[in-house]
């Protein structure tokens, strides 16, 4: 296992349309993250997942957003009737389960660059 | 609200030069402060994990260094190189959170 993959690497649609993404973690990491980077800015928090329950999730995580982790190793990330300023990278990480003294370092996948046309 | 800012915002130093990136925290009740790195396109590369509990670590030519208490962390980066031309990205998770809030990045640029 080489690190986080994410699919597709890039996505063009035309507005009003639905996509999906997905992330596969580093095998046996049970904490799984998705974030939002737009061009010049930091990545925003979306959804946290630990194994499949998602504990926390941002209110920029609209109505039209959802994300899942079924079996708690890969994670879908679902936008329905998309808008322009869904155009964005969506970046996933994932990191093991923090140990009593542990580091708990969060690795990033490549990301899925969205274009919304 | 955990608020994240770097300074600068975009740096351009010839190669060899030492250099000093900064990253200042709002709220100084963080669990860890890591440090990335983002090549133009691609996704972000982790390059030192800072527990609240320590004063700093290093990983060959970069140093960082946190003052919770100040709401501070800076990265030293030794005899640049053209090789470490990218965006570096400071981010904290506040104590009780899973979530990284992130500054919005110093562009490096070394010229050789």
């Amino acid at each position: 296992d080489t690190g986080v993959s994410q699919n597709p690497r890039h996505k063009i649609t035309k507005r009003g349309q639905n996509v999906t993404f997905r992330c596969d973690p580093i095998s046996e990491h049970n904490r799984l993250y998705w974030y939002r980077q737009t061009l010049g800015q930091g990545p925003e928090f979306l959804t946290y997942f630990q194994n499949e329950a998602q504990l926390e999730k941002s209110r920029l995580l609209s109505d039209r957003f959802s994300a899942e982790r079924p079996k708690g190793s890969f994670s879908t990330l679902e936008i329905q009737r998309t808008e322009q300023g869904d155009s964005a990278m969506y970046l996933c990480a994932s990191s093991p389960r923090g140990l009593a003294g542990g580091t708990d370092t969060q690795y990033f996948g490549p990301g899925t660059r969205l274009t919304v046309l | 609200k955990q608020e994240v800012t770097q300074i600068p915002a975009a740096l351009s130093v010839p190669e060899g030069e030492n250099l000093v990136l900064n990253c200042s925290f709002t709220d100084s009740a963080i669990y860890n402060l890591q440090w990335f790195r983002q090549d133009p396109g691609k996704g972000l590369t982790s390059l030192l994990l800072i527990q609240s509990s320590q004063r700093e670590q290093t990983s060959g030519r970069l140093n960082a260094s946190l003052d919770k208490s100040s709401g501070r962390s800076t990265l030293y980066i030794a005899a640049s190189q053209p090789g470490d031309s990218a965006t570096y990205l400071c981010a904290v998770k506040n104590t009780g959170f899973q979530k990284l809030v992130f500054g919005t990045g110093t562009r490096l640029l070394v010229s050789p």
